[in-house]
């Protein structure tokens, strides 16, 4: 059964510094998303990608934030740099059309849980 | 706007008992409504959906209705087992929106 792929499932690292993750939908999938899950907390959507457009990244802290799915395939989301409070779960899901598609069919991958010392 | 409200946990319960994680919600016209599961280090799955008043999302032995006069969809199974212990989310979508909004999530443990 395919599935959402990340990487890397764990990272730690020191305020101010920069950090990076990756995500490769399942294939086929025109519809990425990015969610931030704070402990305790249910996901938040960051930014929805449709192809590689940005539909919505309305939540998402552009000043430190950035996320591109430039051949809309996988996507790179990158925060620099890091404050504590960025310490959570960032889970990439992604689902086969937009606007028409069956919302239950957001597939989400393992997740990657930062640290930020 | 749109909100999800669920029951806090955590809570625990011995294999076979009766469960009931509530939720209830806030939106604007008629929502669909979702329960995920994420199982320890995993991401989350979808364990069951409703798309209009009083339909009844099933699986895995688990269930909940659309109540749209009491603006709930509480989650329900007769006869728990250990291999259920998880954190459970209730969700909702907005007709038209892409956007799913999330409840805090309830863990539950299932002791033998």
């Amino acid at each position: 059964e395919a599935e959402v792929a990340q990487s890397p499932r764990y990272k730690i690292t020191e305020k101010s510094q920069a950090v990076a993750f990756w995500c490769d939908p399942i294939s086929g999938h025109a519809t990425l998303y990015w969610y931030r899950q704070i402990l305790g907390q249910g996901p938040e959507l960051l930014v929805q990608f449709q192809d590689e457009s940005v539909v919505d990244d309305s939540q998402l802290p552009k000043d430190r934030f950035s996320a591109e799915r430039l051949k809309g395939v996988d996507s790179t989301l990158k925060i620099q740099p890091a404050e504590l409070g960025d310490s959570a779960m960032y889970l990439c899901a992604s689902s086969p059309q937009f606007g028409g598609g069956a919302p239950d069919t957001q597939y989400f991958g393992p997740g990657t849980r930062l640290t930020v010392l | 706007g749109n909100s999800v409200t669920q029951m806090e946990g955590p809570v625990t319960l011995s294999e076979e008992a009766f469960l009931t994680i509530n939720c209830t919600y806030t939106a604007t016209g008629y929502p669909s409504l979702f329960w995920y599961v994420q199982y320890p280090g995993e991401g989350l799955q979808l364990l069951l959906k409703a798309t209009k008043a009083d339909d009844k999302g099933s699986n895995k032995g688990f269930e909940a209705t659309y109540r749209k006069e009491t603006t709930s969809f509480h989650l329900e199974k007769g006869s728990v087992q250990v291999s259920d212990s998880a954190v459970y989310f209730c969700a909702l979508l907005q007709g038209g929106s892409e956007k799913l909004v999330f409840g805090k999530g309830t863990k539950l443990t299932v002791n033998p």
